[in-house]
This record gives C-alpha cells, sequence and structure tokens, in this order.
C-alpha cells in the first residue's frame, strides 16, 4: 500500500512569510509525528498527534510553529513569519499504534529554505 | 548530558568486516529500542527493533541490548558498501521517543 507521502517536496520561501507543510499518513495509522532536521543532524521531535487524543507540543520551538491534523488522518504544519533558521527538512512520520511500542514509517520529506 | 547520545562518526569499516555501532541512553525506564538507517538526503527507514536484553538477529545485522548498561548497539557483519549511510538510534517509553544525532558509517572497498 501507499506510504507516507508529504507535500510539496521542496518550498523555497522569503523571510517573515508563512508555510503549509502537509502530511498524507498510512491509511489506519492513529499515530502521526512531525520532526525537523537540519543538515548533518540528528532528528529533532516538533509535535505528535495520536488518535483523538490533544496533540504532545512539546518539541514545537516557538509560538510561530503550529500543527492540526483533520479527521485523524491529514496533518498540516504551519510555520508563521519564517526565519531563516526554520530552513530545515521537515519529516513526517506515522505508525500504527502509541508512540514507542510501533514502528515509524518516515515521508521523504519538505526540504524549507527562507531566504 | 543528551537522552540518547552516538558517536557522530564518521566510522571508517572497510568492505567485509564487522561495523559496530554504540548507542547509550539516560532513561532507565526506557522500554523499546530502534535502529534506523538514512541515506544522504534520504529519510530514516527502519532496520531492527528491540524491547528485552540481550541479542536480536536479523540477517546480517544483529542488535544487542542492556539495560543495566543502559546501552544498545548494531553490529553489521559482511558489511558492504550500500551500508554506507547515517544510523539512527531510538529509544521509547511510553508515548515518548527520542532520537540520536546519528553515527555517519562509510564501508571503504
Amino acid at each position: 500500500g501507499a506510504g507516507v507521502s508529504q507535500s510539496p517536496s521542496n518550498k523555497v520561501t522569503e523571510k517573515g512569510k508563512d508555510v503549509e507543510l502537509r502530511c498524507d499518513p498510512i491509511s489506519g495509522h492513529t499515530a502521526l509525528y512531525w520532526y525537523r532536521q537540519s543538515l548533518g543532524q540528528g532528528l529533532e521531535f516538533l509535535i505528535y498527534f495520536q488518535g483523538n487524543s490533544a496533540p504532545d507540543k512539546s518539541g514545537l520551538p516557538s509560538d510561530r510553529f503550529s500543527a492540526e491534523r483533520t479527521g485523524g488522518s491529514v496533518s498540516t504544519l504551519t510555520i508563521q513569519r519564517t526565519q531563516q533558521e526554520d530552513s530545515a527538512v521537515y519529516l513526517c512520520a506515522s505508525s500504527l499504534g502509541p508512540q514507542g511500542t510501533d514502528t515509524q514509517y518516515f515521508g521523504p520529506g519538505t526540504r524549507l529554505t527562507v531566504l | 548530558q543528551k537522552e540518547v547520545e552516538q558517536n557522530s562518526g564518521p566510522l571508517s569499516v572497510p568492505e567485509g568486516a564487522i561495523a559496530s555501532l554504540n548507542c547509550t541512553y539516560s532513561d532507565r525506564g526506557s522500554q523499546s529500542f530502534f535502529w534506523y538507517r538514512q541515506y544522504s538526503g534520504k529519510s530514516p527507514e527502519l532496520i531492527m527493533s528491540i524491547y528485552s536484553n540481550g541479542d536480536k538477529e536479523d540477517g546480517r545485522f544483529t542488535a544487542q541490548l542492556n539495560k543495566a548498561s543502559q546501552y544498545v548497539s548494531l553490529l553489521i557483519r559482511d558489511s558492504q558498501p550500500s551500508d554506507s549511510a547515517t544510523y539512527l538510534c531510538a529509544v521509547a517509553r511510553a508515548s515518548k521517543i527520542i532520537f540520536g544525532s546519528g553515527t555517519r558509517l562509510s564501508i571503504r572497498p
């Protein structure tokens, strides 16, 4: 079946603009995660959705970052008033069940460049 | 102290040899442990998961877990050039998972 998909694959924007990144998880997966990965660095956790529970937003770096997940499926990560330090690859992952017990499957990522 | 620590490398191993990748973690309550492989410019993909002390083998890969020492490792036997990648260790407890920053492995012909 289809894996995790993300769009756009690349996004170039100007400093101060807002951007929206989209993630389509694997069908039937209840958990969805967003990570950020800067060049040569590890994965930085941003936010986690599990079913209908309130999301774990503990990794969001500032209030310019927000995310929602509609209908328990598609998720959108929004970055307002982008800064150059926001440039990174944004990865989405999904898993069948709760984080920690199930394998996470990653999407191809969105490479964000803020000029 | 980072919650999950890995040597960033690069770790250079001759083709055909055993590559040994190590990871330590700080949370004694951690329950699940994962090794992901990430090729340059690509997304991480799961190689191994391990949940109990001891060894777990899958083909050329063996994961080793020692909860008392808070240590998890990945051995790659008969290393191939295609194994050249960054290997991410991930540690989970309940609803929280933490990734290490990864070890870059290079297999030299």
